[in-house]
């Protein structure tokens, strides 16, 4: 069965430093992947997805994610966070773009200054 | 053009009453999603509707919980004599037709019961 592990419950970064937030996921098959971050009260954008080709992947507001077979891994990266960054951060698999996506259960990113 | 709009905001209901949720998909989206987020957890699917059909309902309760996404107006998620266990963050997502098409989310329907 699919599913998808974000290792990290909370991390904190300061505010100008890196990030990259870690996403696993199980799939036989080549998978559908996707990154949403979720802000409090609020529904789902989406940042960037990867379905296939270039295994990394621009998204918007400055964030990418690197598609790595091998690992099974599908992590986000930020090279400089901001403050408005703080939010929660989910990693998604689907096995096509128009079925059902399985969550990981969340990254809450917390920005210090 | 409008997202995904999902009313009410927020709905509480008492013990045994039913609960209607509504989602208008993007205009020109034909497929609808609903998911649901409890506390500590991420978000599961429950049904994937395109118009007049269900067509995944796998992540749905056996019973209480049904469905719909008629020829005309929104997609309808119904839970009947809802229970304690219902409260939790009701979110639908749509996508229009078209391959590698990504799902665009609502902001939620937050359900109280008391």
């Amino acid at each position: 069965a699919q599913s998808v592990t974000q290792p990290d419950i909370h991390i904190t970064v300061s505010e100008g430093a890196s990030l990259e937030l870690r996403c696993n996921y199980s799939y036989g098959a080549t998978p559908y992947l996707f990154w949403y971050v979720q802000s409090p009260g609020q529904g789902l954008q989406l940042l960037l997805k990867y379905f296939s080709g270039d295994t990394l992947v621009q998204g918007i507001k400055g964030f990418e994610a690197e598609f790595k077979r091998s690992q099974s891994s599908f992590n986000l990266r930020k090279p400089s966070v901001h403050w408005s960054d703080a939010a929660e951060y989910f990693c998604a698999v689907s096995n096509q773009a128009g079925t059902a996506l399985i969550f990981g259960k969340g990254t809450t990113l917390s920005v210090s200054s | 053009n409008a997202g995904v709009m999902q009313n009410p905001r927020h709905l509480v209901r008492r013990r045994g009453q039913e609960a209607r949720l509504r989602c208008s998909p993007v205009k020109g989206h034909s497929h609808v999603y609903w998911y649901r987020q409890l506390p500590e957890e991420g978000l599961k699917f429950m049904v994937y509707l395109q118009k007049e059909n269900i067509i995944d309902e796998s992540g749905m309760p056996k019973e209480r919980f049904s469905a719909e996404f008629p020829k005309e107006g929104p997609s309808i998620l119904r839970i009947q004599q809802v229970v304690r266990g219902d409260s939790a963050a009701y979110f639908c997502a749509s996508s229009p037709d078209g391959v590698n098409q990504p799902q665009h989310f609502g902001d939620g329907t937050r359900l109280s019961i008391l």
